[in-house]
């Protein structure tokens, strides 16, 4: 069973950072690209950041290019969001995503609060 | 590539017939265009693929269609409604670069 399960959310100060984590099982981390997508209160889906299977490629949207990093951990069938300089309108609950190339398996998510 | 949904809500009753719309700015490629169902407390759940695949375990009373050969008019049926299907529904652009996902805004399906 394919099972995506992110860990690493909870409150945290404007510009502090936080460290997300997605760790996977059920199927072969290593040969899949993997994406976060985000969801704020009330609003629809986004697309943050993508990341290819070996982590030649790379892509982060224009709302957190420069702010957030995206890595993995193939020996640890794990991915990571890094993210720095937060803000209020970073509080959203995030997802860890698989590309197969549609989105097929999702985390049940992580939620992040951006508030002082 | 941006993408539009229509209706915003569509009021319904189970056992009625759900028809979801999704536009495309520009021509999806290959057919890259996916419906998922997302409803509260839950993560998003791929329905359709490849605009008319359904994925594994997802009823056959969903069934995605395209309109025309630009690629550019996407469907969402939903032949005939569940209590369980009363939900948001988005289609999505995949495939992209650097936005590897493009998202509709939704479209609600809540009863009448």
């Amino acid at each position: 069973e394919v099972q995506l399960v992110e860990s690493g959310g909870g409150l945290v100060q404007p510009g502090g950072s936080l460290r997300l984590s997605c760790v996977t099982s059920g199927f072969t981390f290593s040969r899949n690209d993997m994406n976060w997508v985000r969801q704020a209160p009330g609003k629809g889906l986004e697309w943050l950041s993508y990341i290819s299977s070996g982590s030649e490629t790379i892509y982060y949207a224009d709302s957190v290019q420069g702010r957030f990093t995206i890595s993995r951990d193939n020996a640890k069938n794990s991915l990571y969001l890094q993210m720095s300089s937060l803000r209020a309108d970073d509080t959203a609950m995030y997802y860890c995503v698989r590309e197969v190339p549609q989105a097929d398996y999702w985390g049940q998510g992580t939620l992040v609060t951006v508030s002082s | 590539i941006a993408l539009t949904q229509s209706p915003g809500t569509l009021s319904l009753s189970p056992g009625e017939r759900a028809t979801l719309f999704c536009r495309a700015s520009q021509s999806v490629g290959s057919g890259y265009l996916a419906w998922y169902q997302h409803k509260p407390g839950q993560s998003p759940r791929l329905l359709i693929f490849g605009a008319s695949n359904r994925a594994t375990g997802i009823p056959d009373r969903f069934s995605g269609s395209v309109s025309g050969t630009d690629f550019t008019r996407f469907t969402l049926t939903i032949s005939r409604l569940e209590p369980e299907d009363f939900a948001l529904y988005y289609c999505q652009h995949y495939g992209g670069s650097p936005s590897r996902f493009t998202f509709g805004p939704g479209t609600r399906v809540d009863f009448k």
